[in-house]
């Protein structure tokens, strides 16, 4: 059973405009999110995260919104720009004292110039 | 910035070969894990070691096993390749775990298929 799911595969968006990225969870108890940013033959690299007792956080042109309640978040970039083209997996990870991340299965994002 | 290696990007090998894969980090992190990427299923854990000799199944080991001699090496190793273990191989470290959702470093990722 999917705990983290990431419901829409790809998303095509204009340059300079929002890229928004959905990501729906199943356990109360995830303490942190994580998304990360996979480029092709490459491995992920860590964007952002947030945590559980937040709401919002924001890194330059990201920023991540979670919605316990909804038990949903998403990633926001403003504005996209064409290198920002690549597959975004959003995680979460289990309460301290354990390993275990949990990860989406990704959608490809594509940005046009 | 915490590099982590891997010993190939891409390997080819026949169903039934032993396979390893190697991967090698340089910042001293207790914890080291191996995912593997397939379309449309995201990244899969496959086994983490939280120090020097012990290991942990994650969600998919079998047909796996692993090795952690040194702090910095972890091994994955295929004991029967199969073509149903066709996937990008990805290694990753931390040093808290996810503890203060301390996020994992990965390695550039090995391209692994079996005919």
């Amino acid at each position: 059973d999917q705990q983290v799911k990431q419901n829409s595969p790809s998303l095509s968006v204009q340059e300079g405009r929002i890229s928004i990225l959905n990501c729906d969870y199943t356990n109360s108890m995830f303490d942190y999110f994580l998304w990360y940013k996979k480029y092709p033959a490459e491995g992920p690299t860590f964007l952002i995260s947030i945590s559980s007792i937040k709401d919002k956080n924001e890194d330059g042109r990201f920023t991540v919104f979670l919605n316990k309640s909804a038990k949903h978040l998403s990633l926001h970039i403003v504005p996209s720009q064409p290198g920002d083209s690549a597959v975004y997996f959003c995680a979460a990870s289990e309460p301290s004292g354990t390993y275990k991340y949990i990860f989406g299965t990704g959608t490809r994002l594509k940005v046009l110039a | 910035d915490v590099k982590v290696t891997q010993s190939s990007r891409y390997l080819v090998k026949r169903t039934g070969e032993k396979v390893f894969l190697e991967c090698v980090q340089d910042m001293d992190h207790e914890n080291m894990f191996w995912y593997r990427q397939d379309p449309g299923l995201g990244l899969r854990l496959i086994y983490f070691s939280y120090d020097v000799k012990m290991k942990e199944k994650g969600d998919i080991p079998e047909g796996y096993s692993v090795s952690r001699e040194k702090k910095e090496r972890f091994s994955l190793i295929l004991e029967s390749a199969s073509t149903n273990q066709t996937s990008m191989y990805l290694c990753a470290s931390n040093l808290h775990g996810t503890s203060g959702g301390g996020a994992l470093n990965f390695g550039p990722g090995t391209r692994l298929t079996v005919l």
